[in-house]
């Protein structure tokens, strides 16, 4: 059975930085595109981005919104997924799920397990 | 980036009505289409993909059709864990979107 488990959400003040982890089992990490997708409270979801499977190069992708913010990466075990948050904005407040594609997925994935999420809040 | 826009934002249905949920792209994404379903406090869960398949164990109550830029969800005899809201997904480029959602509410 696939399990997704994040780690790292909490308090953050606006500029500052956080590191959020996801741990999986069950699959073979490094032969899947893995992901973090956001929902800001009461609101809809939001693509974040993916670190791409060894088949893409572990290459990655992200939002207009985060990109040069956020920084997705593997650990080198290649069993954690990191997303870094820098200089992080009130809007930025919001459950950050980790994702893994689904085996049907093409070149750009769609998700078949998603982790139980992990709350960030961006405050002074 | 392409914008995905859901209609109606929220429906009202009763157990065993059949609801209709439809998701444009603002660009032909083929038939790269993927919808979700989010019940409160849950994580979402993966229903349709490739606009027409059907995830693995998902009730077949539920189906996609469409390509190019319109694409609809359709639940054919609602139950009652089925109120909830739904989110389509483009994955034809990058940077892929969601949909803003739609919440189905008991009438």
């Amino acid at each position: 059975e696939v399990q997704l488990a994040e780690s790292g959400g909490g308090l953050v003040q606006p500029g500052q930085s956080l590191r959020l982890s996801c741990s999986g089992s069950g699959f073979t990490f490094g032969l899947y595109d893995m992901g973090w997708v956001r929902q800001a409270p009461g609101k809809g979801l939001e693509w974040v981005g993916v670190t791409r499977s060894e088949t893409y190069g572990g290459t990655t992708e992200y939002a207009a919104s985060v990109r040069g913010r956020f920084t997705i990466s593997r650990d080198a075990s290649k069993i954690i997924v990191h997303l870094l948050l820098n200089n992080v904005k009130t809007e930025d407040t919001a459950i950050y799920y980790c994702v893994r594609e689904s085996p049907h997925s093409e070149y750009v994935p769609f998700f078949d397990s998603w982790g139980q999420g992990t709350l960030v809040t961006v405050s002074s | 980036d392409i914008q995905m826009t859901q209609s109606p934002s929220s429906v009202s249905a009763s157990v065993g009505d059949r609801v209709t949920i439809s998701c444009r792209a603002s660009q032909n994404i083929k038939s790269q289409l993927a919808w979700y379903q989010q019940s409160p406090g849950k994580a979402p869960k993966l229903l349709i993909y490739a606009a027409s398949s059907l995830q693995s164990a998902v009730s077949s109550r539920f189906s996609g059709s469409g390509s190019g830029t319109d694409f609809t969800l359709t639940i054919s005899s609602l139950q009652p864990e089925d109120f909830a809201t739904y989110y389509c997904q483009q994955t034809d480029s990058f940077p892929s979107t969601f949909g803003q959602g739609t919440k189905l509410e008991m009438k």
